[in-house]
């Protein structure tokens, strides 16, 4: 499969606990996205990266979550001390940026699912 | 405040009937973006819209972009059971990359 892909899937956590999302995304694909979902409701933004930069973070997004793309390859997301409110699904999402005027689709990967109790 | 707006939210339908999702924005964009979700699954894309008048069709699937009026459309024609599914509109600002995205309509096709 070569679609973008998350791990873990599902992961349950404890209220303070630091947790760690990982995408791979589609291969040359050189932007990548961090959005996340609650039930309900539509993806929210919060990070993105062309190559290896972060080029725009949420003002949403509290110091808490940090993301990298130390390659340009995978990404990881990172939630320090979490809290309950941020149960949610984490969508990771990459495309190829050719220039502007492409339609440049997005393609989505399966989620990573956060509870946390 | 960059509004994306569907309506409706939620759509029961029979199947072999015809019915429209509208997507309204608040801002100017370059491009807009339909997608649908399955229950606990991700996003799966079906259209990018990058111009006024666009229109683009797959299979039972039609949306159409008008940018003056900040409206785009997703037609279903005849419908069948398997487009059960949440479909949600996402515009992306000409200021920057972020995709803002609407609520999402809930349709359930019944047999």
């Amino acid at each position: 499969d070569t679609g973008v892909s998350q791990d873990p899937r599902h992961k349950i956590t404890k209220r303070g606990q630091n947790v760690t999302f990982r995408c791979d995304p589609i291969s040359e694909h050189n932007r990548l996205y961090w959005y996340r979902q609650t039930l309900g409701q539509g993806p929210e933004f919060l990070t993105y990266f062309q190559n290896e930069a972060q080029l725009e973070k949420s003002r949403l997004l509290s110091d808490r979550f940090s993301a990298e793309r130390p390659k340009g390859s995978f990404s990881t997301l990172e939630i320090q001390r979490t809290e309950q409110g941020d149960s949610a699904m984490y969508l990771c999402a990459s495309s190829l940026f050719r220039d502007i005027r492409s339609g440049n689709t997005i393609y989505f990967g399966e989620g990573s699912w956060l509870t946390v109790v | 405040e960059l509004k994306v707006e569907q309506n409706p939210l939620f759509l029961s339908m029979q199947e072999g009937k015809n019915y429209t999702i509208y997507c309204n924005y608040s801002t100017t964009s370059d491009r807009l973006y339909w997608y649908r979700q399955d229950p606990g699954k991700s996003l799966e894309s079906l259209f990018v819209l990058l111009s006024n008048g666009a229109v683009k069709q797959e299979g039972r699937l039609m949306a159409s972009l008008d940018t003056k009026a900040r409206l785009s459309t997703l037609h279903i024609t005849a419908a069948v059971h398997d487009l059960s599914a949440t479909y949600f509109c996402a515009v992306r600002p000409d200021s920057n990359y972020q995709l803002i995205w609407g609520a999402g309509t809930k349709l359930i096709i019944k047999p």
